[in-house]
């Protein structure tokens, strides 16, 4: 069974800083490509970011809204892959989803809440 | 960016009725890359269309996806109960940044 499982969020302040957590099981992770996705309170689905797979260069891009501010990395030894959010702004509240899939999101986590409030 | 326009925002159907959901793109998509995900709340969204008309695993074949140019279109050819969600579009062509339309409900009348 395909699990992934989201954690690290929290209340913070805006600029500060968050680090979020996914660990994945169920699947061959080292070949997967990885996203998050989040949705602000009341609004839709948006993308934020991916990182390919080792084999594929392992590269990541982000959306414009977060990109210098929000870095994507995995541990391919941990089945983990992680978040790194800077200079958090109020707009960055949101529920944060990993998810896999080579463009489209096949699996998802049920995400872990961020919260930017002063 | 590639812009996704959903319409319409909220679709008011009795169960057995026929719904029909749109997505505009705002440019051609290489090779259709564009999906339809179903979301419930409380729940993770559910691909159900990808390649603008392939379904996904388990998805049912009241479920079906075509497109005409940019034109992109979710059709549920008779509404469950289980069917009232909100329907979101998204296209992943060759380069990121992919993105999502802006949703459209469909609620029961």
């Amino acid at each position: 069974e395909v699990q992934l499982v989201e954690s690290g969020g929290g209340l913070v302040k805006p600029g500060e800083s968050l680090r979020l957590s996914c660990v994945v099981s169920g699947f061959t992770f080292n070949e997967a490509w990885m996203s998050w996705v989040r949705q602000a309170p009341g609004k839709g689905l948006e993308w934020v970011g991916r990182i390919k797979s080792q084999s594929n260069g392992g590269t990541t891009e982000y959306a414009a809204p977060v990109k210098d501010r929000f870095t994507i990395s995995r541990d391919d030894s941990k089945n983990m892959f992680f978040l790194e959010m800077n200079s958090l702004k109020t707009e960055d509240t949101a529920l944060y989803h990993c998810a896999t899939g080579y463009g489209t999101f096949d699996f998802w986590g049920q995400g872990t809440l961020v919260t930017v409030s002063s | 960016e590639i812009v996704l326009t959903q319409s319409p925002a909220t679709l008011s159907l009795s169960p057995g009725q026929r719904a029909t959901l749109s997505c505009r793109a705002s440019q051609s998509l290489t090779n259709n890359y564009l999906a339809w995900y179903q979301h419930k709340p409380g729940q993770t969204p559910r691909l159900l269309i990808y390649g603008a008309s392939t379904r996904a695993t388990g998805a049912p074949d009241r479920f079906s996806g075509s497109d005409s140019g940019t034109d992109f279109t979710l059709t549920i050819s008779r509404l469950e109960p289980e069917d009232f969600a909100v329907y979101y579009c998204q296209q992943y062509d060759t380069s990121p940044p992919w993105t999502f339309g802006q949703g459209t409900k469909v609620e029961i009348k």
